[in-house]
């Protein structure tokens, strides 16, 4: 069975600190992962997306993130954060037919 | 160009009674999947509606349902409420284009259950 482990529930950096956000998967086969952000009362944004090629993916607002199957990861990085960044992060993984298994998500809080 | 749009955007009910949220999906996508996301957890995938057909299902009960029409658009049923079935439905719209996976959310409808 797939899934998608964050483990990280909350973390907490200072502004214009880098930050790296991890997330673990199991699935047997290549995946298609995805970052999601979710500021409070909001929707799901799609950040980036992995689907095959290149595993340094670059997304929105400035996020990357490096798919290492040799380590079933997928982390989510920014050189430099701001405190609109702050927010609700979730990971995940499409096995199959558009259904996505997502993680629990990381808490990012951002100090000024 | 409108994206997904979910209503009602809150709503509070009492154990026992039954809900219907409503989605419409973002223009030029066929296929809508509820999610339903617990406080401080990540969201559970319900079902997935094509072509008026739930294709596929996740782990809930029975007690919760849907249905799609032909404008795509789709309602999420749950009858019988309990206490744990207060969360956030989000509504996802996507392309049949299956194994890319990028879904486009919607706001999602906040249910409470006293």
């Amino acid at each position: 069975a797939q899934s998608v482990t964050q483990p990280d529930i909350h973390i907490t950096v200072s502004e214009g600190a880098s930050l790296e956000l991890r997330c673990n998967y199991s699935y047997g086969a290549t995946p298609y992962l995805f970052w999601y952000v979710q500021s409070p009362g909001q929707g799901l944004q799609l950040l980036l997306k992995y689907f095959s090629g290149d595993t340094l993916v670059q997304g929105i607002k400035g996020f990357e993130a490096e798919f290492k199957r040799s380590q079933s990861s997928f982390n989510l990085r920014k050189p430099s954060v701001h405190w609109s960044d702050a927010a609700e992060y979730f990971c995940a993984l499409n096995n199959a037919g558009n259904m996505l298994t997502f993680g629990g998500g990381t808490r990012l809080m951002v100090k000024p | 160009d409108a994206g997904v749009t979910q209503s009602p955007t809150h709503l509070i009910k009492t154990r026992g009674q039954q809900v219907t949220l409503r989605c419409s999906p973002k223009s030029g996508h066929d296929t809508v999947s509820w999610y339903q996301q617990a406080l401080g957890q990540g969201p559970q995938f319900i079902f997935q509606y094509y072509e008026e057909e739930e294709r596929q299902r996740g782990n809930f009960p029975d007690r919760f349902s849907g249905h799609q029409f032909p404008n795509y658009s789709s309602e999420l049923n749950v009858n019988a409420l309990l206490l744990g079935d207060s969360a956030l439905y989000l509504c996802a719209s996507s392309t049949p284009d299956r194994g890319t996976g990028e879904l486009f959310f919607g706001e999602g409808s906040r249910l409470t259950v006293l």
